[in-house]
């Protein structure tokens, strides 16, 4: 079963427009922990924020920040102020507990073009 | 610069041919992953090591096997390679347990089976 769903292959934003990912995850373990990932076409895996299952606040790192609906098991990235360099592949990852150890799963990804 | 350090970054070989892809994780970090990721599976988890112990197994297949040496850089070996093979590999590393700590990658070896 999918754990992490994108539902959005692709999406369009302006540039200087703000644009929301869309993450929902699906967990029964009460202590799990939500990531997204940048990828630009460059290819390299690049670490944008972090949201734990029992953080009161939503994340929040510069342009980025999580909208987690912790009922809705969503986890949605919002990028505000769009820029070119933000055209990249964008990946939901949540941490899963495996035997005494754990792991990222990954979400199939969004791909997001910023037009200028 | 991640501080993940993984060669070749390019590898093209043929069909039934054998290939060693290897990774230094960041300075301090103990555990080391590694992903495989093609078009058609996105990033799928392979395996982890944590201070040369394997920690966790993934969709890793019987002709893929890893390890993790004393001083911490890993190697991953795929043997009797297929076409289907062909696929970006990372490898990642953190300090320890995830919690909240974060997967540091690296650039990544993209590897082309013909």
């Amino acid at each position: 079963a999918q754990k992490i769903t994108q539902t959005q292959p692709g999406m369009f934003v302006q540039e200087k427009e703000a644009v929301t990912l869309d993450c929902t995850y699906d967990t029964s373990d009460p202590s799990y922990g939500l990531f997204w990932y940048k990828q630009p076409s460059s290819g390299e895996m690049i670490f944008l924020i972090y949201q734990g299952s029992y953080d009161q606040q939503n994340a929040t790192e510069g342009r980025y920040s999580l909208n987690f609906q912790k009922a809705r098991k969503s986890a949605n990235l919002v990028i505000s102020a769009s820029q070119l360099g933000d055209s990249a592949m964008y990946f939901c990852a949540m941490r899963e507990r495996q035997g005494g150890s754990e792991k990222l799963v990954f979400g199939k990804g969004t791909k997001l073009t910023v037009n200028p | 610069d991640s501080g993940v350090t993984q060669t070749p970054k390019h590898l093209i070989t043929a069909t039934g041919q054998r290939v060693t892809l290897r990774c230094s994780p960041r300075s301090g970090d103990l555990s080391v992953y590694w992903y495989q990721q093609s078009l058609d599976q996105g990033l799928q988890f392979l395996i982890q090591y944590y201070n040369g112990e394997e920690r966790a197994k993934g969709n890793i297949l019987e002709r893929f096997s890893a390890q993790q040496f004393p001083d911490l850089h890993s190697e991953l070996n795929l043997s009797s390679l297929e076409l289907g093979d062909s696929a970006l590999y990372f490898c990642a590393s953190s300090q320890g347990a995830l919690g909240a700590n974060v997967l540091t990658f690296g650039a990544g070896s993209r590897l082309t089976v013909l």
